[in-house]
This record gives C-alpha cells, sequence and structure tokens, in this order.
C-alpha cells in the first residue's frame, strides 16, 4: 500500500521568506503523480503543484517549487518570499489510481 | 460553470438515521472522487467513478455506505445506520484530466 508521511505537522515562516515543507512517501510503482494542496481554513482544497513521476526536472509555478527525489521517494515543496495568504493546511498526495493524502502540515505566516 | 458543489455544507444528525449527502461535479469532468477527512487527517479516499461506473472502492466503505451516479453527472453518498465515528468532513471531487477539483465538503455530525 502507498503511505504518504508529512513529518511537520506545523511549521511557521516570517512574511517574504522561505520556506519548505517536507513529504516522503512509500511505493513500489514507477509511473505516478504527486501533488501539493492547500486548504486555508474553512476553504476548499486547491491545487499547488503536481509532479509527474517520469519527469526528471522539479515542477515550478511561481513561488512554489518542490523538489523531487524519486529514488529517495522525497517530495518537498518550497514557498519563496512567503506572503500572509499562504497560511494553510498543506496536504502532499501521491496518485496512482485512487489518490493518498499525507495528515497534513499547517503553515502560519508571521507579518 | 462555477466548480464543485456539494449539498448539505452541514448535517446533525442522530445516532442510528440514515443520511445523504449529494455532489453536483464540474460539468465535463467524466471522473468523481468521494473522500473522508477528520480532524486534523489528509482526506481519506472512498470511493470513485468514472461517468456512471464506480470503480474503485476503498475498504473505509463500509457496507453502510454506498454511493451512485447514475447518469455519470451527479453523485449521492448514502450513509446507512450512521455511528458517531461516521462524524467527518465528506469531500468531493472532479477530474478530467490529472487535476482534481474539490468541492466545499459536507460535515456531518452524529449525535
Amino acid at each position: 500500500a502507498q503511505t504518504v508521511t508529512q513529518s511537520q505537522p506545523e511549521m511557521s515562516v516570517q512574511e517574504a521568506e522561505t520556506v519548505t515543507l517536507s513529504c516522503t512517501y512509500d511505493t513500489s510503482e514507477s509511473d505516478y503523480y504527486l501533488f501539493w494542496y492547500k486548504q486555508p481554513p474553512s476553504r476548499q482544497m486547491i491545487l499547488v503543484i503536481r509532479q509527474e513521476a517520469y519527469k526528471q526536472q522539479n515542477a515550478t509555478e511561481n513561488r512554489f517549487s518542490v523538489n523531487f527525489q524519486k529514488a529517495a521517494k522525497s517530495f518537498s515543496l518550497k514557498i519563496s518570499d512567503s506572503q500572509l495568504g499562504d497560511a494553510a493546511m498543506y496536504f502532499c498526495a501521491y496518485r496512482r489510481n485512487d489518490m493518498r493524502f499525507g495528515a497534513g502540515t499547517r503553515l502560519t505566516v508571521k507579518p | 460553470d462555477t466548480g464543485v458543489s456539494q449539498d448539505p455544507r452541514h448535517k446533525i444528525t442522530k445516532r442510528g438515521q440514515n443520511v445523504t449527502f449529494r455532489c453536483d461535479p464540474i460539468s465535463e469532468h467524466n471522473r468523481l472522487y468521494w473522500y473522508r477527512q477528520t480532524l486534523g487527517q489528509g482526506p481519506e479516499f472512498l470511493t470513485y467513478f468514472q461517468n456512471e461506473a464506480q470503480l474503485e472502492k476503498s475498504r473505509l466503505l463500509s457496507d453502510r455506505f454506498s454511493a451512485e451516479r447514475p447518469k455519470g453527472s451527479f453523485s449521492t453518498l448514502e450513509i446507512q445506520r450512521t455511528e458517531q465515528g461516521d462524524s467527518a468532513m465528506y469531500l468531493c471531487a472532479s477530474a478530467e484530466g490529472y487535476e482534481q477539483y474539490f468541492g466545499p465538503g459536507t460535515r456531518l455530525t452524529v449525535t
């Protein structure tokens, strides 16, 4: 079974600084997708960034980038120039057939 | 189209009662997913549909749970004989490609 582990229940960052959220996963598959989702308080889950396992190049979306280490089964999210609106729960997810989520990391952004 | 919608947003029921939730996906999306999310955890996969066919069910989906998507459009999730352990947020997501678009969820409280 595939499992997704987020070892940081909570993280804090100063506005305009950079923060990295960690994620590891366990799978025997070679072809899959990885995602980071953001869930603001009392709001819907939205996709932040995705990575196809067959792509070696790390995905980037504006201030958000990932460090995908396939051999290590690691998929961390870096948020640059953090903004107050980045405060939310962040979930790492793995998808082969169904989607498996980690337990989440609560990010606080300090002004 | 304004995205995935779910109804009701909140439901309070007494133990032993049956409840039904509805999800309206984004109209052109052929895949629809149900998840359960408890406080402090990531969403857990329950089941998914490709058009009207239910293709996968999690072992979390006990025989008290049933889901339908009769015409490949909206879907319903019914829980029979609710238990206090069923209290959770029930999320629906729809997808055409790799990205799943989530609805706002239905928060179920079983008293």
